[in-house]
């Protein structure tokens, strides 16, 4: 029972323009959300966090926001660059849970030049 | 970069022998965990632990041990490795408890033929 969900496993798009990836989360008791870039033969790379308590967060070219009564948290990436290609994974975690990370399964973005 | 290193960075081994993975960190950080990623799972914690000789176990535990002896080395043991535990792992690091992004090393890996 996946408790947080990234439904499309990849995106593609042109260089310049927006990136949008969602995220999905069943646990009403999650309260801190993030987001992770991955290279191919590299670990995660921490890009941006969420609070329960905020509904948006941004971070130069990468914004976060949160939909609590949905249970979605979206990235967008504006504009989207070559370097920006790589999988991104959003992960949260509860208080209440000792703040033990959960992951999507991620979606893989290719930005074409 | 945070300080983490995991040595070994790739192993290939059989069924039923054991392996022992290490992360070893410079930072002085009291978390450290140990995830597995699989392909449409993202990352799945395996162990975790909040000081020198104090662990606990993640979601996917069953056949994995750790150890920490020291700060900076946090051990993950497969007693008898089998072909299901095929996987990249992953070792993680994180400063306080709390609402704090962890920071990943460069992954391990790990063949079982």
């Amino acid at each position: 029972d996946q408790q947080v969900k990234q439904n499309s496993p990849s995106l593609s798009v042109q260089e310049g323009r927006i990136s949008i990836l969602n995220c999905d989360y069943t646990n009403s008791m999650f309260d801190y959300f993030l987001w992770y870039k991955k290279y191919p033969a590299e670990g995660p790379t921490f890009l941006i966090s969420i609070s329960s308590i905020k509904d948006k967060n941004e971070d130069g070219r990468f914004t976060v926001f949160l939909n609590k009564s949905a249970k979605h948290l979206s990235l967008h990436i504006v504009p989207s660059q070559p370097g920006d290609s790589a999988v991104y994974f959003c992960a949260a975690t509860a208080k209440a849970a000792g703040n033990k990370l959960t992951f999507g399964g991620g979606t893989r973005v290719l930005v074409k030049p | 970069d945070a300080g983490i290193t995991q040595s070994p960075r790739h192993k290939v081994t059989e069924t039923g022998t054991p392996v022992t993975l290490r992360c070893h960190q410079t930072e002085n950080h009291r978390y450290m965990y140990w995830y597995r990623q699989d392909p449409g799972h993202g990352l799945r914690l395996i162990h975790y632990s909040y000081g020198v000789k104090d662990t606990d176990k993640g979601e996917v535990s069953d056949g994995y041990s750790v150890s920490r002896s020291k700060t900076e080395d946090f051990l993950l043991t497969l007693e008898s490795a089998t072909s299901s535990q095929t996987s990249v792992y992953f070792c993680a690091i994180k400063d306080r408890a709390g609402n704090q992004p962890q920071h990943f090393g460069d992954g391990t890996r790990l063949s079982i033929l």
